[in-house]
């Protein structure tokens, strides 16, 4: 079935650790985002790419790095410099373009950090 | 900046009636918008899509508007039942080739039977 895998769904790390959150998608679209939603609030705009090798920032890109290699993987690093990374990340895709209709999310991945 | 406001943080409505959520934008009018349902601990799922130019879409019990001169959206449940209860989230492409897609903060609805 197509979609998009997120892993891992849950990750414990000690502060000042780097840490690689994974996403894969196998819908063949051209764009992928990630997005930070932290206990009660709605989903803030971390990166997202339109294409390959190609990638913006978002709203709150501070402390937080992307890749993007290949077009069915987009991970995102949470980098040491990020003050407060403990929170459910939501990676998504959708066809590029302007008039491309929804995003797809995947099942999310809950870092804590100890 | 683009910015998008979703009024009430939670909504509680009796089985049967109508629940109703606002959403709110900023600057220019986006192309589309987007509302989205979400579960506890899952991903948003897509519902419905509402473009500049409509001023309505329906989906079984849905029904959005999007009014341009407010710069609103209303999102409508019908005859609600307890299943619909859960966080609605609304989105829209705050830059002008629409690739930046940012979402309101979320109402979370509660249906009580």
């Amino acid at each position: 079935d197509g979609g998009i895998t997120q892993s891992p769904k849950y990750l414990f790390r000690k502060e000042g650790q780097n840490v690689t959150l994974s996403c894969e998608q196998n819908l063949n679209h051209d764009a992928m985002y990630w997005y930070r939603q932290d206990p009660g609030q709605g989903l803030r705009l971390i990166y997202y790419s339109q294409i390959v090798n190609d990638f913006q920032k978002g709203d709150i890109a501070e402390g937080y790095s992307v890749s993007r290699e290949k077009k069915e993987s987009f991970p995102l690093t949470v980098t040491s410099a990020q003050k407060n990374p403990t929170a459910f990340y939501l990676c998504a895709s959708r066809r590029a373009g302007q008039d491309t209709g929804e995003l797809f999310f995947g099942e999310g991945s809950r870092l804590t950090v100890l | 900046s683009q910015k998008i406001e979703q009024n009430s943080e939670a909504l509680n409505i009796q089985e049967g009636k109508t629940a109703t959520l606002t959403c709110n934008y900023t600057n220019y009018s986006p192309a589309y918008l987007q509302w989205y349902r979400q579960d506890p601990g899952r991903g948003p799922v897509f519902l419905l899509l509402i473009r500049e130019n409509e001023k309505e879409k329906r989906k079984e019990r849905l029904k959005v508007t999007f009014d341009t001169t407010l710069k609103q959206s209303l999102f409508h449940i019908t005859a609600s039942q307890p299943a619909d209860s859960a966080t609605y989230l609304c989105a829209l492409a705050s830059d002008s080739s629409a690739s930046k897609i940012i979402f309101g903060s979320g109402t979370r609805l509660s249906i009580r039977p």
